[in-house]
């Protein structure tokens, strides 16, 4: 299986919103409401930011947003702050019983 | 508190076997399964198993299978990741991980392993 695809990088000013997506087939995101969103900053262990399409951890701001149409889902960040500057992860359940990631989105605050 | 705690550093030659652990707590560890996830220096995450610790079934990707080994200790909460014979290209990061309830998503991880193979 080929990984989701995701945007490599992405940027926005402080304040802005930016939205990374995550694309697969109707085995993978289109079929399951199971994607989550990873938050990566370097040398750290990945953070769960969104689970299940929408749903967000206690604890993680609600600046984070999960939604999906069809084979794509999409990350939205609104008012950027510098911390947000990290890489970005999605993951899917399969038709298989397997996981897949996307490649990852490297978000750049300007 | 959901923790996910694994071993340490490893530094080991090729050829060597290896077994790394993930010790869950916090949770019932027998209701929910966990994952081992693969992240090579500088690059993407890449899922490579998971068990469900209730009965120890196993789900591997294709690009594992057959080469590492997945089990579970449901009596003290614990996960393994093990290798019969290490490669150079094992060299990566190795984290740990539960699923939601659900079984279909991640929703903690642990804090990874270093695993270094080299002669």
């Amino acid at each position: 299986q080929s990984a989701l695809t995701q945007p490599a990088s992405v940027s926005g000013s402080p304040g802005q919103s930016i939205t990374i997506s995550c694309t697969g087939t109707s085995s993978d995101v289109g079929g399951y409401n199971y994607v989550s969103w990873y938050q990566q900053h370097p040398g750290k262990a990945p953070k769960v930011m969104i689970y299940d399409v929408s749903n967000r951890p206690s604890g993680v701001s609600n600046r984070f947003s999960g939604s999906k149409s069809g084979n794509t889902a999409s990350l939205t960040i609104s008012g950027l702050q510098a911390e947000d500057e990290a890489n970005y992860y999605c993951s899917s359940y399969t038709s298989n019983s397997t996981l897949l990631f996307g490649g990852g989105t490297k978000l750049t605050v300007l | 508190e959901v923790q996910l705690v694994q071993s340490g550093a490893e530094v080991k030659k090729p050829g060597e076997s290896l077994k790394i652990s993930c010790k869950g707590s916090g949770y019932s560890f027998a209701n929910y399964w966990i994952t081992w996830v693969r992240q090579m220096p500088g690059k993407g995450l890449e899922w490579m198993v998971r068990i469900d610790p209730s009965d120890s079934y196993t789900d591997y990707s294709p690009s594992f299978q057959g080469h590492v080994t997945i089990s579970a200790d449901k009596s003290i909460g614990a996960a393994y990741l093990q290798w019969s014979r290490l490669k150079a290209s094992d060299t990566a990061i190795y984290y740990c991980a539960r699923h939601t309830a659900a079984a279909g998503s991640i929703d903690y991880w642990g804090q990874g392993t270093l695993v270094t193979v080299s002669s």
